[in-house]
């Protein structure tokens, strides 16, 4: 079965740093782009970050570009994101995503994880 | 402000034929594939539609979807009350150089 598992979600004060992790398996990891969505709570998906099959290229949205960093282990089809400075912005569940266009960043999200939810306390 | 705009709701008697409508521009929807996403109460959202029409294996005939232009929609043929979900558009925007999604529908089933 292909799955996507999302852990690393906590309580985290305003300006600390949280890692969030997502392990793979039931597909060949290193083949596909993956990404990080996240949903406030009451409100609609926003794309916050996504990197190609081999790290070399990711992209960010502006919300959290600069405090944000994707990064992917494929040796243990691990998918990361280190979040930084972290704002009550930020609050929301954290989905992991496989892209199913092969090993870009385009193309459709074709396997979701159940989330993991950050809480910031200010 | 989402950059792909939806109808924030949308509503219909089981049996009926609903659309849910998706405007972009010419740097998003009018220059890639458009993805629909079904989200059930509670739930993660899912993969409804790829490639502007395409369904995924599972996913039933009665929804489909199409585009025109720099605009989208997904319908929703033979509605059942296991339809009611938030419903989201996404593509990739050249502007922004990334995946973009529209603010969601949330459709009630009446």
């Amino acid at each position: 079965e292909v799955q996507v598992v999302e852990s690393g979600g906590d309580l985290v004060g305003t300006g600390g740093s949280l890692r969030l992790s997502c392990s793979a398996s039931g597909f060949s990891f290193s083949e596909h782009g993956l990404h990080w969505v996240r949903q406030a709570p009451g409100k609609g998906l926003e794309y916050v970050s996504g990197i190609n099959n081999n790290g070399a290229e990711r992209n960010y949205a502006d919300s959290v570009k600069g405090r944000f960093t994707i990064s992917r282990d494929n040796s243990k089809s691990i998918l990361y994101l280190q979040m930084n400075n972290v704002g009550t912005e930020d609050a929301a569940v954290y989905y992991c995503v496989k892209g199913d266009y092969g090993s870009g960043l385009r193309g459709a999200f074709d396997v979701w994880g159940q989330g993991t939810e950050v809480i910031v306390s200010s | 402000q989402s950059i792909l705009t939806q109808p924030p709701s949308a509503s219909g008697t089981p049996g009926q034929r609903v659309t849910i409508s998706c405007s972009g521009s010419s740097s998003n929807i009018g220059r890639d594939y458009v993805y629909w996403y079904q989200q059930l109460p509670g739930a993660a959202p899912s993969l409804l539609i790829y490639g502007n029409d395409q369904r995924p294996s599972g996913v039933p005939d009665r929804f489909s979807g199409s585009k025109s232009g720099t605009s989208a929609s997904l319908a929703i043929s033979g509605l059942r009350s296991e339809d009611e979900a938030s419903y989201y558009c996404a593509t990739w925007d050249d502007n922004v150089g990334g995946p973009v999604f529209g603010g969601g529908t949330k459709l009630t089933v009446l």
